[in-house]
């Protein structure tokens, strides 16, 4: 059975300092991998996806993520912070080719400081 | 862009009656809408898959007679909690798939979820 597995459940940086979370997935073949940005109260929009090709995939608001197999992870990244970035992200993966049952890590809630 | 509505954002009841959230794809037909159910400060977790015109596929642990779905149009899926109870108070978050031929296929949209408390 896929697991997504996010090690941080939080965690706090300065304003204008960089960012990365980290996404370990296990899966039998590689997923579609997803980023997602959660606000409270709110639902989720995506951050960006790999589905091929290119292992470092640009997103909105100034994040990417790097696709490795040989760790099977998808650690997301940016590099200088705003505050608006506070917020929980998740990381979810997806079988190949479907977007169905997409399984969700437990999340990361991210703060930032001024 | 995909654009997922949900209605109500919020809802509050009593205990035992019965309460219907709905979801729908505002610019697009969305034959697979999923169900989602998050509590507070954990992960979504998968309730059930809603096509179109057939019977929602529920995951395991999820009580089907409790929580009724219904996908009766293309842009449509509506998912009733049945005789609600405190426990059943939660975040509920619904996605539609993106139809296919388009550039998104394989992206599931998320609406902004409705939060329900049984009082």
């Amino acid at each position: 059975a896929q697991s997504v597995t996010q090690p941080d459940i939080h965690i706090t940086v300065s304003e204008g300092a960089s960012l990365e979370l980290r996404c370990n997935y296990s899966y039998g073949a590689t997923p579609y991998l997803f980023w997602y940005v959660q606000s409270p109260g709110q639902g989720l929009q995506l951050l960006l996806k790999y589905f091929s090709g290119d292992t470092l995939v640009q997103g909105i608001k100034g994040f990417e993520a790097e696709f490795k197999r040989s760790q099977s992870s998808f650690n997301l990244r940016k590099p200088s912070v705003h505050w608006s970035d506070a917020a929980e992200y998740f990381c979810a993966v997806g079988p190949p080719s479907s977007a169905r049952q997409l399984t969700f890590g437990s999340g990361t809630q991210l703060t930032v400081l001024p | 862009g995909a654009v997922v509505s949900q209605h109500p954002s919020w809802v509050i009841c009593k205990s035992g009656t019965s309460v219907k959230i709905e979801c729908r794809s505002l610019d697009f037909q969305a034959t697979t809408m999923f169900w989602y159910r998050q509590f507070p400060k954990q992960s979504l977790m998968l309730m059930a898959t809603s096509n179109e015109g057939s019977k929602a596929t529920y995951e395991q642990g999820v009580e089907k007679d409790k929580f009724l779905i219904n996908h009766a149009s293309l842009t449509l899926s509506t998912l009733t909690v049945t005789s609600a109870h405190p426990e059943d108070s939660s975040f509920y978050i619904c996605s539609a798939r993106a139809p296919r031929g388009g550039h998104s296929y394989n992206e599931q949209f998320f609406g902004p979820g409705t939060r329900l408390t049984v009082l």
